[in-house]
């Protein structure tokens, strides 16, 4: 079984539509990232969570919200979703680490298309 | 603002050719560099690390090259194999407790 898993795996909708993504990890890590990755632009981070009450905006959390509803689950949610916000989505989790090392571990990504 | 700069954007060698791949970073709160892999459908998974306290780290055909006063690291994949065709993202970390990723290059190993 997968260690971070994310559903759905691919998803279309609409401009203006609520959608959510959602992530499970099974590796007992206190962190979880959301991530999106556009061509060109590598890895974006939207939020992140250190644990079940600390969420943090990351680079780009404008037009997203998170819902961290236990530390086995992350969800990410698009509350008005717009077509600039195409693109592939990663969830991640980390331990806190040796020396602070912060190896994240991925999902098999969510890509999204908004039309 | 990118904080780290990665290049090339995509890269081509023959099977059994050196790969390279070069970051630069400005932020010198930055105090572990990672390489990450991606393969087609997967999300990335990490390849080799290094700490600013050392030159160069090797892990089999990979090494990273480290270069702290210039702000610059690279991955170098000796005997460049059809198998390490994939996306590479380097990325540093830092006291922000964040990942900070390069924008990716795609190799591409021709048998």
């Amino acid at each position: 079984d997968a260690d971070v898993t994310q559903t759905p795996r691919n998803r279309i909708t609409k401009t203006g539509k609520r959608i959510m993504l959602e992530c499970s990890q099974t590796k007992g890590h206190d962190r979880m990232y959301w991530y999106r990755q556009d061509p060109g632009l590598g890895l974006r981070l939207i939020y992140y969570s250190f644990d079940v009450k600390d969420i943090n905006k990351g680079e780009i959390s404008d037009g997203y919200s998170v819902s961290r509803q236990a530390q086995a689950k992350f969800s990410l949610s698009l509350e008005s979703a717009i077509p600039n916000q195409t693109a592939l989505y990663f969830c991640a989790t980390s331990d806190r680490g040796k020396r602070g090392n912060n190896e994240q571990f991925f999902g098999p990504g969510t890509r999204l298309t908004v039309l | 603002q990118q904080q780290v700069k990665q290049s090339p954007q995509s890269l081509i060698v023959q099977k059994g050719g050196i790969s390279i791949i070069n970051c630069a970073y400005e932020n010198t709160a930055f105090d572990y560099f990672p390489w990450y892999q991606q393969f087609p459908g997967k999300g990335p998974a990490l390849l080799i690390a290094i700490r600013p306290d050392v030159s160069e780290k090797k892990e089999g055909r990979f090494t990273i090259s480290f270069n702290k006063s210039a702000k610059q690291f690279s991955l170098h994949i000796m005997d460049s194999q059809p198998g390490d065709s994939a996306t590479y993202f380097c990325a540093a970390y830092g006291s922000a407790r964040q990942l900070t990723f390069g924008s990716g290059t795609q190799l591409t190993v021709l048998p």
